[in-house]
């Protein structure tokens, strides 16, 4: 399978525990995504990297997030001291660089899904 | 900002029949509209996209949308759905100002009943 690729599938924590996804995008991708979905909304965006580059956060990443792509390849995203608000769907998707009309197609991942107790 | 605006949450429909799914954007410039639909335990998949050109796009399994850019309208059409329809979809709106994040509505469950 050569799509995205995300691990864990499910995570649970307790509450105040550190936690860490991974995701794989597609090989060539240089765009790599971090959007969360709660229950009965769609996907929201959290922040995006251009190979190691984060180029845009939302203001949903508290400061209790953090997100790396260290060699432009893989990406983890980390919640610290998570919170019950945490629990949700984590996906992850890739995209190519844009061409200069700007069009992108993002593949998404399967998701990461938290829950925190 | 953006926002994408689905009116229905839910849809249910018997197979054989039309289906026609709302979706309105808010965004005074140069947009790209996406459906994205997620079947059942499966990742979120691209169903079809507008970039530019012809208003009327065609996807996969038959699915259309038509960009009516005066009512800032993308709706989701399928002159016939099939059992295996059931799942979620959802609209989105991109930007053409070089970003590239995805604004997605919440997303309507259609389920078919066979």
């Amino acid at each position: 399978d050569t799509g995205v690729s995300q691990d864990p599938r499910h995570k649970i924590t307790k509450r105040g525990q550190n936690v860490t996804f991974r995701c794989d995008p597609i090989s060539e991708h240089n765009r790599l995504y971090w959007y969360r979905q709660t229950l009965g909304q769609g996907p929201e965006f959290l922040t995006y990297f251009q190979n190691e580059a984060q180029l845009e956060k939302s203001r949903l990443l508290s400061d209790r997030f953090s997100a790396e792509r260290p060699k432009g390849s893989f990406s983890t995203l980390e919640i610290q001291r998570t919170e019950q608000g945490d629990s949700a769907m984590y996906l992850c998707a890739s995209s190519l660089l844009p061409a200069a009309v700007s069009y992108n197609e993002q593949f998404f991942g399967p998701g990461t899904r938290l829950t925190v107790l | 900002a953006q926002s994408v605006s689905q009116h229905n949450h839910h849809v249910i429909l018997s197979e054989a029949a039309s289906l026609e799914l709302g979706c309105n954007y808010s965004y005074g410039g140069t947009v790209n509209l996406f459906w994205y639909v997620q079947y059942p335990g499966q990742h979120l998949q691209l169903l079809l996209k507008y970039f530019s050109g012809d208003p009327l796009v065609k996807g996969i399994k038959g699915f259309e949308a038509e960009f009516i850019k005066s009512k800032f309208s993308f709706n989701l059409r399928k002159p016939s759905v099939q059992w295996s329809d059931t799942a979620e979809y959802f609209c989105a709106v991109t930007s053409d100002s070089g970003y590239s994040t995805l604004t997605f509505g919440k997303g309507t469950m259609l389920l078919v009943s066979p």
